[in-house]
C-alpha cells in the first residue's frame, strides 16, 4: 500500500468549476506538499503545509493533522489549470519525500 | 534566485555511450535530489545528497553514477545504460534534508536510450 493515496486519479472540469483533489496519508509526517506538473515538464511547487489552510490566488490546499488528509481546491477553474497534481509528504525521519499517483486534471473551455 | 537549472532538456544517447546530467542551484540549500519519473507515474527517488555527502541510494543500478562536486552542482553520469532506463530525470533541492522544507524541482532532463 502506498503511503500516500490521491483521489480522484483523473478529473475533467468545465472551465468555471471548483475543483476538489484529495490527499491521504498514512505515515507521521512534518510536512505536505502540493507539486503541479504539465505534460513533459518540471515540477512546480503549489504549496508546503503542516497544518491549517493556505491560499494562493485561486488555489486554496488544507490539510487535517488529525485525519491524515489534505485537500487542494481550485476555484473558478481555467483551462490553464489543465495539469498533473501531486500530492506528496515528508517526514521528519529520512530525507526524501514520498509521491502520490498524482490526479490528472484537464479543464474544458 | 529560486531556480533549480537543469542540463540538458533533451538528452539521446546510445547503450555505449557515456554522457552527463547537470543540476544547479544557488539558493544554498543542503539537500539535492535526484528523481526518475516514467509516463503517468510519480517520480522515484534515485539519489539524495545531504551537506554533501551521498545519504540516500535507492539500491540505483551502478549504470548511474551520482557526484555533487560542491554545495550548489549535482551531476548525474551515465554509463551503458538500457532502453529501458528512458525516462524524464528530475532533479530537486530543499534546504534542509528532511522535516519542513519546501522542494524545488528543476524541469527535468527528458533521457531517450536508443
Amino acid at each position: 500500500k502506498n503511503e500516500v493515496e490521491q483521489s480522484p486519479q483523473n478529473l475533467t472540469a468545465q472551465e468555471g468549476e471548483f475543483i476538489t483533489i484529495n490527499c491521504s496519508y498514512s505515515v507521521g509526517i512534518s510536512a505536505l506538499h502540493w507539486l503541479q506538473q504539465h505534460p513533459g515538464g518540471g515540477i512546480v511547487s503549489l504549496f508546503m503545509l503542516s497544518s491549517g489552510k493556505k491560499k494562493h490566488g485561486r488555489l486554496i490546499a488544507t490539510i487535517n493533522i488529525q485525519e491524515k488528509h489534505s485537500s487542494l481546491h481550485i476555484t473558478a477553474s481555467h483551462p490553464r489549470d489543465s495539469a498533473v497534481y501531486i500530492c506528496a509528504v515528508s517526514r521528519n525521519t529520512g530525507n526524501q519525500f514520498y509521491f502520490g499517483t498524482g490526479t490528472s486534471l484537464t479543464v474544458i473551455p | 534566485d529560486t531556480e533549480v537549472t537543469q542540463t540538458p532538456k533533451h538528452l539521446v544517447m546510445g547503450m555505449t555511450n557515456k554522457k552527463s546530467l547537470k543540476c544547479e542551484q544557488h539558493m544554498g540549500h543542503r539537500a539535492m535530489y535526484w528523481y526518475k519519473q516514467k509516463a503517468k507515474k510519480p517520480p522515484e527517488l534515485m539519489f539524495v545528497y545531504s551537506y554533501e555527502k551521498l545519504s540516500i541510494n535507492e539500491s540505483v543500478p551502478s549504470r548511474f553514477s551520482p557526484e555533487c562536486p560542491n554545495s550548489s552542482l549535482l551531476n548525474l553520469h551515465l554509463h551503458a545504460l538500457q532502453p529501458e532506463d528512458s525516462a524524464l530525470y528530475l532533479c530537486a533541492s530543499s534546504q534542509d534534508p528532511g522535516g519542513v522544507t519546501e522542494a524545488f524541482f528543476g524541469q527535468g532532463t527528458r533521457l531517450t536510450v536508443v
